[in-house]
């Protein structure tokens, strides 16, 4: 069974800085990835999905992601943190239900 | 597209009653989930249904939670003999199933759950 683990549960960063939230899976098949992200008072929406047709995956307000075989990994990084990225995001990988885990609070220091 | 709607966005009610909530999918998405989301927490999977049949129903849905879809369209989430640890976020998704891979899960906005 496909498992996915958030390394950490806070991240805070200064406006400007890197962003790297951690990801990783444990699966012997490829593993369809998911990063999903909730803004304060607002829905889930997905960021990016990985689906085995590119390793680098972009997706919304600036992120990316790489998806890693050799590492198990699936981190997903911004350049530059601006202060709206300030969410709660969350790792998964899914051929049914989600099972979201805690996620992973971002903050975004001015 | 008109996304994932959820009615009510909130609901109020006294401990011991009956609430009902409605998720419309988008339409053409076979898979329909329900979570429940706590203050600081992800959200909790609860049951999900491909087209009428309900698949899979996990253990906090205790007896006095029921689910349907009977028509493989809209589903409802009734809550019975409420209780104040039932005040939560519900939140409906809706996804396409092609072969065994889901596709992305799209979210409702949620009912807010007020147990008084």
């Amino acid at each position: 069974a496909q498992s996915v683990t958030q390394l950490g549960s806070h991240v805070s960063v200064s406006e400007g800085a890197l962003v790297l939230l951690r990801c990783n899976y444990s699966s012997s098949v490829p593993p369809y990835l998911f990063w999903y992200v909730q803004y304060p008072n607002q829905g889930l929406q997905l960021l990016l999905k990985y689906t085995s047709a590119a390793t680098l995956v972009k997706g919304i307000n600036g992120f990316e992601a790489e998806f890693k075989k050799s590492e198990t990994s699936f981190h997903l990084t911004k350049p530059s943190a601006h202060m709206s990225d300030a969410a709660e995001y969350f790792c998964d990988g899914a051929n049914s239900k989600l099972t979201f885990g805690k996620g992973i609070t971002l903050s975004v220091r001015p | 597209d008109t996304g994932v709607s959820q009615d009510p966005r909130h609901k109020i009610t006294k401990r011991g009653q009956n609430v009902t909530f409605r998720c419309d999918p988008i339409s053409e998405h076979n898979r329909l989930y329900w979570y429940r989301q706590t203050l600081g927490q992800g959200p909790e999977f609860l049951t999900y249904f491909q087209n009428e049949a309900q698949l899979e129903k996990s253990r906090l849905l205790s007896d006095r939670f029921s689910a349907e879809r009977p028509k493989g369209s809209f589903s409802t989430l009734e809550i019975q003999r409420t209780e104040q640890g039932d005040s939560a976020m519900y939140l409906c998704a809706s996804s396409l199933q092609r072969g065994w891979v889901a596709d992305t899960q799209y979210f409702g906005p949620g009912t807010r759950l007020t147990v008084l």
